[in-house]
């Protein structure tokens, strides 16, 4: 079983159009992260989300903790080409006697010109 | 360039053979952590490491697989004997101070193919 799910799994949008992206957990993370990965690279670290309800903001981005520190969401306005990537969200989280970060499987986002 | 640096990019092994794969974590970083990744799965913890200790290896597989971060150099991952299913790509990640609060910083990743 998946602990954080992220959806949708895939996303293709035209630029210029807004989107939404969800990580949901039935656990409690002590913080949240989110990474865009492009294809050939590693990960990079877009946002860490550490309170309830926290918003954070990143130009056109908008990073939301949820209330009980299960969920959070992802959004981008006026999207461009250059959003293109996987979008990947990872919680820390006990597990197994020590804090681990375990990460969703991502949504693939295409932003087409 | 400061950042996390693994090598080779791309490793091409057969069954039975074995596959290193180093990361030099940003300078700096004393902690590093390998994942893995299959396509169109999100990363797998593997390992996480200290200058000179293995801190927690709950996802790393109990054979064939093993990792160091010696006082000097870099940090390796080991596999030994591989075979097709250890196909996959291996992240390195380093950060500055235990704990996921501060930001894990990875590397472009090894690619290994197992033929």
């Amino acid at each position: 079983t998946q602990l954080l799910e992220q959806s949708p799994q895939f996303l293709s949008i035209q630029e210029g159009e807004n989107l939404t992206v969800y990580c949901n957990s039935s656990s409690v993370f002590s913080s949240l992260q989110w990474y865009r990965q492009e294809p050939g690279e590693g990960p990079v670290l877009l946002v860490t989300v550490v309170t309830g309800g926290e918003v954070k903001k990143l130009k056109r981005l908008t990073f939301q903790f949820g209330d009980a520190r299960k969920d959070s969401s992802l959004h981008i306005t006026a999207a461009q080409t250059g959003d293109t990537g996987l979008y990947l969200c990872a919680g820390a989280v006990a597990q197994g006697g020590s804090e681990k970060l375990v990460f969703g499987k991502g949504t693939k986002l295409t932003v087409n010109p | 360039n400061a950042g996390v640096m693994q090598n080779p990019r791309h490793l091409v092994r057969r069954r039975g053979q074995e596959a290193r794969l180093r990361c030099s974590p940003m300078k700096g970083h004393s902690h590093v952590y390998w994942y893995r990744q299959l396509p169109e799965e999100g990363l797998k913890f593997m390992v996480y490491l200290q200058k000179e200790n293995i801190i927690d290896e709950s996802g790393m597989p109990k054979e064939r697989f093993s990792a160091e971060f010696p006082k000097e150099g870099p940090s390796i991952l080991r596999i030994q004997q591989v075979v097709r299913g250890d196909s996959a790509a291996y992240f390195c990640a380093s950060s500055p101070q235990r704990g996921y609060n501060s930001p894990l910083h990875f590397g472009n990743g090894t690619r290994l193919t197992v033929t």
